[in-house]
């Protein structure tokens, strides 16, 4: 799987818009990106992933670049609640089985402030 | 509908004990993934299962066993406890499909003296 850069810290003000990088510059052609996020004391959540387009959805949205190296996660409206560790992971999709787990680096740890 | 769910929620046990940890997955998910996270660390890849088989294992020691049941459920079990054992034991479930996304449940605290 494809190592992923991303920021240690990142903060936030309540309302705004929370943007939040990942460098992937050896992703495969066939290497999906998702994007988990894991609120203290609790299960990582999945939040979004996408191959090449730009991805919404209720939580998200997911900017992929053109040459795939990097992509952004978008949180629209930061709330409080959104205080989380930020994961980045590049994956093969699921082949006969193989290709199952997900590799967690350190992510970014996003602070939303009042 | 229900999450993922994992008992018990906390557990402490001593040096060179064994632990069984369960997890019930999400109703329709026949994939069980298990995962350790150790503190100020993302989660590590321990096993992954799929109808009943192993279909993967991270790097972890043979006192790490895993198996799954035929209506999906999991338990992870740890021989001869080390303080190192000591983590947040996440189990996650998915649908079998090509992108495969995994949903995790709360874990199980481990505390190992």
């Amino acid at each position: 799987d494809a190592k992923t850069t991303q920021p240690t810290s990142m903060d936030c003000a309540e309302g705004r818009a929370a943007n939040l990088p990942c460098n992937h510059s050896t992703i495969s052609g066939n290497e999906y990106v998702y994007w988990y996020r894991q609120i203290h004391s609790q299960g990582p959540q999945y939040i979004i992933h996408g191959l090449k387009n730009n991805e919404t959805n209720e939580m998200a949205s997911l900017i992929i670049t053109e040459d795939r190296k990097s992509s952004t996660l978008i949180l629209p409206h930061a709330t409080l609640r959104d205080t989380a560790v930020y994961y980045c992971i590049v994956r093969l999709p699921n082949s006969g089985g193989s290709n199952y787990k997900l590799t967690f680096g350190k992510g970014t740890l996003l602070t939303v402030n009042p | 509908d229900a999450g993922v769910t994992q008992s018990p929620t906390h557990l402490i046990k001593t040096r060179g004990q064994h632990v069984t940890l369960r997890c019930s997955p999400i109703s329709g998910h026949k994939s069980v993934s298990w995962y350790q996270q150790v503190l100020g660390q993302g989660p590590q890849f321990i096993f992954q299962y799929y109808e009943k088989e192993e279909r993967g294992r991270g790097n972890f020691p043979d006192r790490f066993s895993a198996r799954q049941f035929p209506n999906y459920s999991s338990e992870l079990n740890v021989n001869a406890l080390l303080l190192g054992d000591s983590a947040l034991y996440l189990c996650a479930s998915s649908f079998y499909t090509d992108t495969y996304e995994q949903y995790f449940g709360p874990g199980t605290r481990l505390t190992v003296t």
